[in-house]
């Protein structure tokens, strides 16, 4: 079974401060890819990253970096030096090699970036 | 990158009226397209598979005769909730497929059932 937690429900930050969203992911597979996606208040999902399984390598885009460990099954999101407009709800998502095409969402952080 | 557009953004029905939302790929013809539903605060729920020229795969536990899917073209989707009730309000989103596994969603459709 395919299952993605995102343990923390809101975070609350200082405009500046870093912060880090947590991810957990559980499936069997050994080929999956792993997302994470921004759902600002208008509701329009937006795409951040895509991960596969094989690649370990940490990835850093602007202020945004990922951090994705196999080893504890873990894909963690961190905003350096965060800034209002990251205000939203961020989910993590994995689909497994059963059938791609299915996503399995986390339950979704919302992070509120404080002036 | 490859937009998906939905229509109508938002709606409001009265209970027992049935309310059709499309799904379109613009620039890209997608052979399968997804519909999600999303509660307040919580995250998305894939219902059903869309399948050009085929009939939809339904997750377990949605009714197949109350949300409705038509995927007659390779650019469009529809989703018709019949006979609606506020316990259907919810946000709709649908996605489309450009390759396996990578998938872009519409800016999703509000329904508040009165």
């Amino acid at each position: 079974a395919q299952k993605v937690t995102q343990a923390q429900t809101e975070i609350s930050v200082v405009e500046k401060e870093d912060v880090t969203l947590d991810c957990v992911y559980e499936t069997r597979d050994t080929t999956y890819y792993l997302f994470w996606y921004k759902q600002p208040p208008s509701g329009e999902l937006v795409f951040l990253i895509r991960r596969n399984s094989f690649d370990e390598q940490n990835e850093i885009s602007g202020r945004y970096s990922w951090n994705f460990q196999k080893s504890t099954s873990s894909f963690n999101f961190t905003i350096t030096a965060s800034q209002v407009v990251d205000s939203a709800v961020y989910f993590c998502a994995l689909s497994a090699e059963y059938n791609f095409n299915k996503f399995y969402f986390g339950s979704g952080t919302k992070l509120n970036v404080k002036p | 990158g490859a937009v998906v557009s939905q229509h109508p953004s938002r709606v409001i029905c009265k209970s027992g009226t049935s309310v059709k939302i499309e799904c379109r790929s613009l620039d890209f013809q997608a052979t399968t397209m997804f519909w999600y539903r999303q509660f307040p605060k919580q995250s998305l729920m894939l219902m059903a598979t869309s399948n050009e020229g085929s009939k939809a795969t339904y997750e377990q536990g949605v009714e197949k005769d109350k949300f409705l899917i038509n995927h007659a073209s390779l650019t469009l989707s529809t989703l018709t909730v019949t006979s609606a009730h506020p316990e259907d309000s919810s946000f709709y989103i649908c996605s489309a497929a450009l390759r396996d596994n990578e998938q872009f969603f519409g800016p999703g459709t509000r329904l508040t059932v009165l």
